[in-house]
């Protein structure tokens, strides 16, 4: 069965402190791993797209990268305005165009 | 460009009534996706429409049921409504490319809340 897990839960970072956040993934067959960013009662704001192993993508503080079993946000010097969650999903082949998303870290990123 | 639009923002109902939540995706886009966000559960995957098809659905029960429109707008509606309804249903669209994984952009959401 597909399945995406995210680690941690929850993290709490000081301004400027960088991190990691972590998405494994068991999939039959990856078409797309994508990040997005959800604010509190507001829809997913696309991030990145990632598709094969050994992939990176940059957007100011973030850096996506994946390998065949998880990808990594990381999270560069962060400001409070980066405090969110942060929500990881797969496409698996097959056709369907579903994504199966994990439960997501909620980052909170303190002055 | 204009992105996802959604409505209502939100929407309250009692149980056993129906509810009806709309969605117009982006210029260009054919494909339109719903996922219900429960409070406390992730996102889960509701329907696939493409090109006024039902392409795909999720494990949920029939009473779970839309449509898309010829200008790819979407309607999604739920029948007999349950206490456990009450989440945020999430619409998405894309190029409708099924060669490679595409990226699926969101809507702001309908908060349903059944009493």
């Amino acid at each position: 069965e597909d399945q995406v897990t995210q680690s941690p839960e929850a993290l709490r970072l000081q301004e400027g402190e960088s991190s990691s956040l972590n998405c494994s993934y068991t999939v039959s067959g990856l078409r797309g791993l994508f990040w997005y960013r959800q604010d509190p009662g507001k829809g997913p704001e696309f991030l990145f797209t990632l598709y094969s192993a050994g992939e990176e993508k940059e957007k100011e503080r973030l850096k996506a990268t994946l390998t065949k079993k998880e990808s990594f946000l990381h999270i560069t010097a962060p400001k409070p305005e980066d405090s969110a969650t942060y929500l990881c999903a797969v496409q698996a082949s097959g056709g369907y165009n579903k994504l199966i998303f994990g439960a997501g870290t909620r980052l909170a990123v303190h002055p | 460009e204009a992105g996802v639009t959604q409505s209502p923002t939100h929407l309250i109902k009692t149980r056993g009534q129906q509810a009806t939540l709309r969605c117009s995706p982006i210029s260009g886009h054919t494909s339109v996706y719903w996922y219900q966000q429960a409070l406390g559960l992730g996102l889960q995957f509701l329907l696939w429409y493409d090109e006024g098809e039902e392409r795909n659905r999720g494990n949920f029960p029939p009473r779970f049921s839309g449509r898309q429109f010829p200008n790819y707008s979407s309607e999604l509606n739920v029948n007999a409504l349950e206490l456990e309804d009450s989440a945020l249903y999430l619409c998405a669209s894309s190029l409708g490319d099924v060669t490679e994984g595409e990226t699926q952009y969101f809507g702001p959401g309908t908060r349903l809340l059944v009493l």
